[in-house]
């Protein structure tokens, strides 16, 4: 079946503009997750989703990152005023629930360039 | 916090070469562990888990076992082949609280030649 999509691949944009990003998850996972990952790290936490409401978002960097997902579906990352530190690779991850150990499938990603 | 400390890489090894990548955690509870891979120009797929002490994880020739004493979960091949090289994420997921939320380590790029 269809996995986690992500669009769009790759994202140029300006310093101080604003910038979507979308990710679909797999069908009828209710669980939803942002993670960010920059050059030669891992993969860092910013939001997770349970159905509509962001259950946890301890990880987002400043009030500058917000995400959404309306229906319990598709999810928009949305970052305003982008800085050059923004630049990263923007992972979504879907799971059919949170229970402990369950596994999450990754999208391919967003890489966000930041000039 | 809880942490994930996994070798650093690139590690280099000729085909049907032992693999042994370090991974350790620092934890308040009791996590779950995992190895995740990422093969060149693909995303992050899980490798193996485990979900308590002792258990032992495995796919595709890798194991690794929870070992809670030393709090490690150091991944283990017998006989690497080329297809093997990949970056290996090391991660947990803190039990104590309610989103399976995922910790990682910084990865270990593994390079197998022929």
């Amino acid at each position: 079946g269809a996995g986690v999509s992500q669009t769009p691949s790759n994202k140029v944009t300006e310093k101080g503009k604003y910038v979507e990003l979308r990710c679909d998850p797999i069908s009828g996972h209710t669980a939803l997750y942002w993670y960010r990952q920059s050059l030669g790290q891992g993969p860092e936490f910013l939001i997770y989703f349970q159905g509509t409401g962001a259950a946890d978002d301890s990880g987002l960097p400043n009030d500058r990152f917000f995400a959404v997902r309306p229906e319990g579906s598709v999810s928009t990352l949305k970052i305003q005023r982008t800085e050059r530190g923004d630049s990263a690779v923007y992972l979504c991850a879907s799971s059919l629930s949170s229970d402990r150990g369950r596994e999450q499938y990754f999208g391919p990603g967003t890489r966000l360039t930041v000039t | 916090g809880d942490s994930v400390t996994q070798m650093e890489g690139p590690v280099t090894l000729s085909e049907e070469a032992c693999l042994t990548i370090n991974c350790t955690y620092t934890a308040t509870g009791y996590p779950s562990l995992f190895w995740y891979v990422q093969y060149p120009g693909e995303g992050l797929q899980l490798l193996l888990k485990a979900t308590k002490a002792d258990d032992k994880g495995s796919n595709k020739g890798f194991e690794a076992t929870y070992r809670k004493e030393t709090t490690s979960f150091h991944l283990e091949k017998g006989s690497v082949q080329v297809s093997d090289s990949a970056v290996y994420f090391c991660a947990l997921s803190d039990d104590g609280g309610a989103t399976n939320k995922l910790i990682f380590g910084t990865g270990t790029l593994l390079a197998v030649q022929p």
